[in-house]
């Protein structure tokens, strides 16, 4: 069972143009959202994390906008560059142990 | 700090063989993590560690044994490799669970595994 669903499963943007990554949960003990981006042969990293205490948390040109009514999360890049093409995957916790559950993943290509 | 380093990065197994994956961190990090990546699913979960000497099961177990018996080490068996077993399998680890970024897991380079 999927606890945490993610979409788009790609993304495809030019430059200067604005991707939106959409998450939606089911378990409302989910205490800790935080985003991952992966580059290709590598493992995932931390971007940016965000707790339901706040609607919006934003880090450079990574914003996260959070909806705790709707159980929905969302992370936006401004100003994209061919550098931030990655594969991005949404998580959730609920303080137990750490455990993070992903996303599907989203692949995202900015195109110059 | 080399960080979370994975050995093999790659290895191809016949059906029925056996393998460890070793994963070690030198963050002094309490939890330890063993994800499996396949297109389309995300990571899931295998097993986890919260210190050393204890492990847990994660959302997809099944046909995997872990040990932690060094606080550094966290070893990721298959004792009869199956072919639904061929993916890229991630290491991570965490110090705690308090503070905003105290969740945040620091991820290996990962190994891919190929089961035919």
């Amino acid at each position: 069972q999927q606890q945490v669903k993610q979409s788009p499963q790609s993304l495809i943007v030019q430059k200067g143009g604005i991707p939106i990554i959409n998450c939606a949960y089911e378990n409302t003990a989910f205490d800790y959202f935080p985003w991952y981006q992966q580059f290709p042969g590598k493992g995932p990293a931390l971007l940016i994390a965000i707790r339901p205490d706040v609607s919006e948390k934003k880090e450079g040109r990574f914003t996260i906008s959070f909806n705790k009514s709707a159980k929905q999360f969302s992370l936006h890049i401004m100003d994209s560059q061919p550098g931030d093409s990655a594969t991005y995957f949404c998580a959730a916790s609920a303080d137990q142990g750490g455990k993070l559950i992903f996303g599907q993943g989203t692949e995202l290509s900015v195109k110059p | 700090n080399a960080g979370v380093t994975q050995t093999p990065k790659f290895r191809v197994l016949k059906t029925g063989q056996s393998m460890t994956l070793l994963c070690a961190q030198d963050m002094n990090h309490e939890y330890m993590y063993w994800y499996r990546q396949d297109p389309g699913m995300g990571l899931r979960l295998i097993h986890y560690s919260v210190g050393e000497g204890t492990t847990a099961k994660g959302e997809v177990p099944d046909g995997y044994n872990v040990s932690r018996l060094k606080k550094q080490n966290f070893l990721l068996g298959l004792e009869s490799a199956a072919p639904s077993q061929t993916s890229v399998y991630f290491c991570a680890s965490s110090y705690s669970t308090s503070g905003i970024h105290s969740n945040e897991q620091f991820f290996g380079p990962g190994t891919r595994l190929t089961v035919l």
